[in-house]
């Protein structure tokens, strides 16, 4: 089986550009979150998605969006970006019961905002 | 809000020899779920283990086993006969029952020296 995949794995982006991160989920796995690891933290939950549809979120501003897909991939995109936005952003996925029996991350997306 | 607490940012132990690492949290709650994941410099989140706040028993993966506390709010993970390969980053994680959400400590730094 095939683990979650992420793309691009570095980006150097400039202040106040856009960008989008993409997630492809382990088979199977109907539900994906995002989370972002600022440089000698945790990650913090940005947001969860399930069938397509926002799930979850957390203390992040509207310019942070996301989707999924049918097959269940997912993007992450952040507008406006910020200087604060610099980290690596993992995504997980899960069969629905991620909070219960635990999640399948990525490698992440190291961003780096200049 | 929950909150978890990893105390050491850094440790350090000559292989084969069993280290602890701690963690507690806070929460009001009194179903939820705990983990342990290992983050390598591949950046990949590994679960390592989970336990059940409603189980007693304390949960065991092979070298790897919990001390969990329920009424003092800790959750230390003990490693075993330590290998070269089990240095990583050890994030301690927190789940609310129904809550898809993790919560994640900021990690503690372990190095297995040979």
């Amino acid at each position: 089986e095939t683990g979650v995949t992420q793309s691009p794995t570095h980006l150097i982006k400039t202040r106040g550009q856009q960008v989008t991160l993409r997630c492809s989920s382990q088979s199977g796995h109907n539900t994906v979150s995002w989370y972002q690891q600022a440089l000698g933290q945790g990650p913090q939950f940005i947001f969860q998605y399930y069938r397509e549809e926002e799930n979850g979120r957390g203390n992040f501003p509207p310019r942070f969006s996301g989707l999924q897909f049918p097959n269940y991939s997912s993007e992450l995109n952040v507008n406006a970006l910020e200087l604060d936005d610099s980290a690596l952003y993992l995504c997980a996925s899960s069969s629905g019961r991620g909070g219960i029996y635990g999640y399948t991350f990525g490698s992440g997306t190291r961003l780096t905002v200049v | 809000a929950q909150t978890v607490t990893q105390s050491q940012p850094e440790m350090s132990v000559q292989e084969a020899e069993t280290v602890t690492l701690s963690c507690t949290y806070d929460t009001s709650e009194n179903n939820y779920y705990l983990f342990w994941y290992k983050q390598p410099p591949s950046r990949q989140m590994i679960l390592v283990i989970r336990q059940e706040a409603y189980k007693q028993q304390n949960a065991t993966e092979n070298r790897f086993s919990v001390n969990f506390q329920k009424a003092a709010k800790s959750f230390s993970l003990k490693i075993s006969d330590s290998q070269l390969g089990d240095t990583a980053m050890y994030f301690c994680a927190f789940s609310n029952f129904g809550n898809e959400k993790l919560t994640f400590g900021t990690g503690t730094r372990l190095t297995i020296i040979p």
